[in-house]
């Protein structure tokens, strides 16, 4: 299906494990976003990356690493869970022209246990 | 600390009536503002967007309204639906990268 994917949608992991959430766009926006989505905080960038191969740091990226090997791919690494993760996390991608006018994916619902 | 941040939190409107949802910004040099609409179990969906040079811009039911003297910005909904009833966030570019970032979000609740 065309659009913005994540996967999976719903994950419950543990303390210190690792975890990956993943982002697949199929219209080859140039750009892609992380956020968490907490109550009380709002939307929060983690990390945003112009074009394959380029990826910058946003307002909130300790305890997450990304790539983007692919343009269409966009993943997310927690590399230690921990409780303070727990959260809604959305990707998104837009055109390199109107880098604010995003397209959200559905949302994956992360618990750290 | 935000720079964009919305006055009320929850907004009840009879279905039918007018909209309006207040959003105020500290960074006089912000020269982009965008609204988003984010339904319940789904991500965030563009609604509209208005640069510094204009006062006003009008879409589809919403019309965004821009104060660059008080810095506030509103977002109009005419005869608003049910289908309107979500959280609204506004966003201006800042921070990191120059990247979005998002108000606190109003959650707009649509009486039948």
């Amino acid at each position: 299906d065309a659009g913005i994917t994540q996967s999976p949608r719903y994950k419950i992991t543990e303390t210190g494990r690792q975890v990956t959430l993943m982002c697949h766009q199929t219209w080859s926006h140039s750009y892609m976003f992380w956020y968490r989505q907490d109550l009380g905080h709002g939307l929060r960038l983690i990390y945003y990356s112009a074009a394959a191969d380029i990826t910058d740091k946003g307002e909130v990226p300790d305890g997450y690493v990304v790539s983007r090997s692919k343009t269409e791919n966009f993943p997310l690494t927690l590399e230690s869970a921990t409780r303070s993760q727990t959260s809604v996390y959305f990707c998104a991608s837009s055109e390199s022209g109107h880098p604010y006018e995003q397209y959200f994916g559905p949302g994956t619902r992360l618990t750290v246990t | 600390g935000e720079s964009v941040g919305l006055h009320l939190p929850t907004l009840s409107v009879q279905e039918g009536d007018n909209s309006i949802i207040n959003c105020a910004y500290s960074n006089s040099a912000s020269d982009y503002f965008i609204w988003y609409k984010q339904e319940s179990g789904k991500g965030p969906q563009f609604i509209i967007d208005i640069r510094s040079n204009m006062d006003k811009r009008q879409g589809q039911r919403v019309t965004v309204l821009l104060n660059k003297t008080v810095k506030h910005l509103s977002l109009q909904i005419a005869a608003t639906q049910p289908g309107d009833s979500a959280v609204y966030f506004c966003a201006a570019p800042e921070g990191a990268g120059n990247m979005l970032t998002f108000g606190g979000g109003t959650r707009l609740m649509v009486k039948p």
